[in-house]
């Protein structure tokens, strides 16, 4: 039962344009809501959060919108750059189990020069 | 900044044997997690510890026990090791104690190979 699901496994984009990545749930229990990149040999780096009481979260060129009645979120970066390539991971938490992230299957993002 | 140390980073072993992964949280996290992500998969929580007790309990093989010590460093010992416990196994810590928004930050991790 995968209750977080990024249906997109990659995604392309031009360097200087915006990528989007996409990320939806279905445990309405989760309450706060992570994206993490992650290059190959190294662990998962925390990029950005989102708590469910608020619908937008930014930081620099990572924004992160959630629309909790439509169970989604997604990840905006702007403007992409060739270092941002990797692979993204979404993650809830919440619910019964407290502290315990549930990761999406990631996307692997190539942004070209 | 000090960041989650994980040893070994690699470790081969064969079936039937027994391993031990170590974890040193970020100084002053008080929660530690372990995760296996296997190839092609998303990471899968095994377990957690605040405050040296266990504080959550994911998909974890009862062949697997871990514990965290009084220095915070946490251990996850794997005995009658099978082909399918390959996998990159995580740690993670967080400074839980100020509230439910900390986010997770994960060491590099251990590549277990079972032969």
């Amino acid at each position: 039962d995968q209750q977080v699901k990024q249906n997109s496994p990659s995604l392309s984009v031009q360097e200087g344009r915006i990528s989007i990545l996409n990320c939806d749930y279905t445990n309405s229990m989760f309450d706060y809501f992570l994206w993490y990149k992650k290059y190959p040999a190294e662990g998962p780096t925390f990029l950005i959060s989102i708590s469910s009481i608020k619908d937008k979260n930014e930081d620099g060129r990572f924004t992160v919108f959630l629309n909790k009645s439509a169970k989604h979120l997604s990840l905006h970066i702007v403007p992409s750059q060739p270092g941002d390539s990797a692979v993204y991971f979404c993650a809830a938490k919440g619910g019964t189990s407290y502290g315990k992230l549930t990761f999406g299957q990631g996307t692997i993002l190539t942004v070209h020069p | 900044a000090a960041g989650v140390i994980q040893s070994p980073r690699h470790l081969i072993k064969e079936k039937r044997e027994t391993a031990t992964l170590k974890c040193y949280p970020i100084p002053r996290h008080d929660t530690v997690y372990w995760y296996q992500q296997g190839p092609g998969q998303d990471p899968q929580f095994l377990i957690s510890f605040y405050e040296k007790m266990q504080s959550d309990k994911g998909s974890i093989p009862d062949r697997f026990s871990a514990q965290q010590f009084s220095d915070y460093h946490s251990e996850l010992n794997m005995s009658s090791l099978e082909l399918g416990d390959s996998a990159l196994y995580f740690c993670a810590s967080s400074h839980t104690g100020t509230g439910a928004g900390q986010p997770q930050h994960f060491g590099d991790g251990t590549r277990l190979s079972i032969l």
